[in-house]
């Protein structure tokens, strides 16, 4: 088995503010993916990487940045935090590009003031 | 639009009761389904998958899938209040790496 660790679990910023979601996985996942989820709404994908030092944007890409330097890790950053951003980010992993089961981390709730 | 849609949006069955929940992908480049569970405060997990035409039963749950018509549904028999929660389907395209998730449906079993 393994686990997914998000940091933080809560995130209040100011708009305006850059803001960096972090996401860490040992299970040895080549795939890592971060969505936002809109209150009881589905999940919307904002970045992914298929292996380290690799990103590729989602449909939900404008207004972030993604980093995977290590394999277990995958960061999000907000580049400039609005108020409508208040969202819960999840952070998931699959075993590889091939394998489409995804596990989630817990999440980090943002709320924008 | 929504390339995976989900209906009802919500869903209020007595325990004991069935219920289901229909998902359709308007992307025909659609080989896979999933249906995840979430329940309030957590994460999603990972329930049932299909991608061949038919049905797949796995306890109290039971998955159809049409590929012709891009449509799966979940059948919950005998629900519990446990399974109360959000029902998201999501749909493997030819993109490599990436689900599409719909909205989900919201379940809840009343006892």
């Amino acid at each position: 088995g393994g686990i997914i660790t998000q940091t933080p679990k809560f995130l209040i910023g100011q708009e305006g503010q850059k803001l960096t979601l972090k996401c860490q996985q040992n299970f040895n996942h080549d795939t890592m993916y971060w969505y936002r989820q809109d209150s009881g709404k589905g999940l919307r994908l904002i970045y992914y990487s298929i292996t380290e030092n690799d990103l590729q944007k989602g449909d939900l890409s404008e207004g972030y940045d993604a980093s995977r330097e290590k394999k277990s890790s995958f960061s999000l950053t907000v580049t400039s935090a609005q108020k409508n951003e208040m969202a819960v980010f999840l952070c998931a992993s699959s075993l590889d590009r091939s394998s489409y089961e995804q596990y989630f981390g817990p999440g980090t709730r943002l709320t924008v003031l | 639009q929504q390339k995976v849609q989900q209906s009802p949006e919500s869903l209020i069955v007595p325990e004991g009761g069935m219920a289901s929940l229909n998902c359709t992908s308007s992307d025909r480049n659609v080989d896979y389904f999933w249906w995840y569970r979430q329940h309030s405060g957590k994460s999603p997990k990972m329930l049932m998958s299909i991608f061949s035409n038919g049905e797949k039963e796995e306890g109290r749950f039971t998955v159809h899938l049409n590929k012709a018509s891009l449509h799966t549904s979940l059948h919950i028999r005998d629900s519990q209040p446990s399974d109360s929660a959000l029902y998201l389907c999501a749909a493997r395209t030819q993109v490599v790496g990436q689900l599409t998730f719909g909205r989900g449906t919201r379940l809840q079993v009343y006892a």
